[in-house]
């Protein structure tokens, strides 16, 4: 079945270093990935997406790659900020069958950026 | 575009009593997905509805665990004769029909279950 791998956390960072969040998949075919975003009390928030191979996912100075070679979807950012602060979850929707566009996630990377 | 909007935020309940949480999703989304969320786990998918037929349900979902969606609008999920290991963050999520590969969900702020 599907799976996602997320770098070890937690993670912590001084404001304005660059942060990368490690992310690897296994599944069949080309599935699409994202990056959602869990703020202290809040639900996830859709962070970005790529839905195909070299396609570059950004928004909020955030990035991540498909790389099918490698099997990965690294998300960084060149300059972090506190209000960065969160938990970040890589995941990935299957292609056809009985996906019926069902989310599989990684366990999620605790981020804390301090002034 | 209110959100998907779930209630209540929090239940904390005894073990053995049940429980409903109730999921209000976008209005013109007719998919609706369940996920649960223990503490430093990602989510994992329970169930999923195409307005109001539910089309897949996941092997967490034991027979204690019953999901409705009456009308194709809001839905609910209930969980009967609750145990210990109930206790997690259960997410609404909801997102329009359309592509192989679905459309974006967005997601509730969740249901928080304590069960003493």
């Amino acid at each position: 079945g599907n799976s996602v791998t997320q770098m070890e956390g937690p993670v912590t960072l001084s404001e304005e270093a660059f942060l990368t969040i490690n992310c690897t998949y296994t599944a069949t075919g080309y599935p699409s990935l994202f990056w959602y975003v869990q703020y202290p009390g809040e639900g996830l928030q859709l962070l970005l997406k790529a839905t195909k191979a070299d396609d570059k996912g950004s928004n909020k100075g955030f990035e991540a790659t498909y790389r099918k070679e490698t099997t990965s979807f690294h998300l960084e950012k060149g300059s972090v900020q506190v209000s960065d602060s969160a938990v970040y979850f890589c995941a990935l929707v299957g292609v056809g069958g009985t996906s019926y566009g069902k989310l599989t996630f990684g366990q999620g990377t605790i981020l804390t950026v301090h002034p | 575009d209110t959100g998907v909007s779930q209630n209540p935020r929090h239940k904390i309940t005894k073990r053995g009593q049940n429980v409903t949480f109730r999921c209000d999703p976008i209005s013109e989304h007719n998919r609706l997905y369940w996920y649960r969320q223990t503490l430093g786990q990602g989510p994992e998918f329970l169930t999923y509805f195409q307005n109001e037929a539910q089309l897949e349900k996941s092997r967490l979902l034991s027979d204690r665990f019953s999901a409705e969606r009456p009308k194709g609008s809001f839905s609910t999920l209930e969980i009967q004769r609750t145990e210990q290991g109930d206790s997690a963050m259960y997410l609404c999520a909801s997102s329009l029909a359309g592509g192989a590969r679905g459309q974006p969900q967005h997601f509730g702020d969740g249901t928080r279950l304590s069960i003493l």
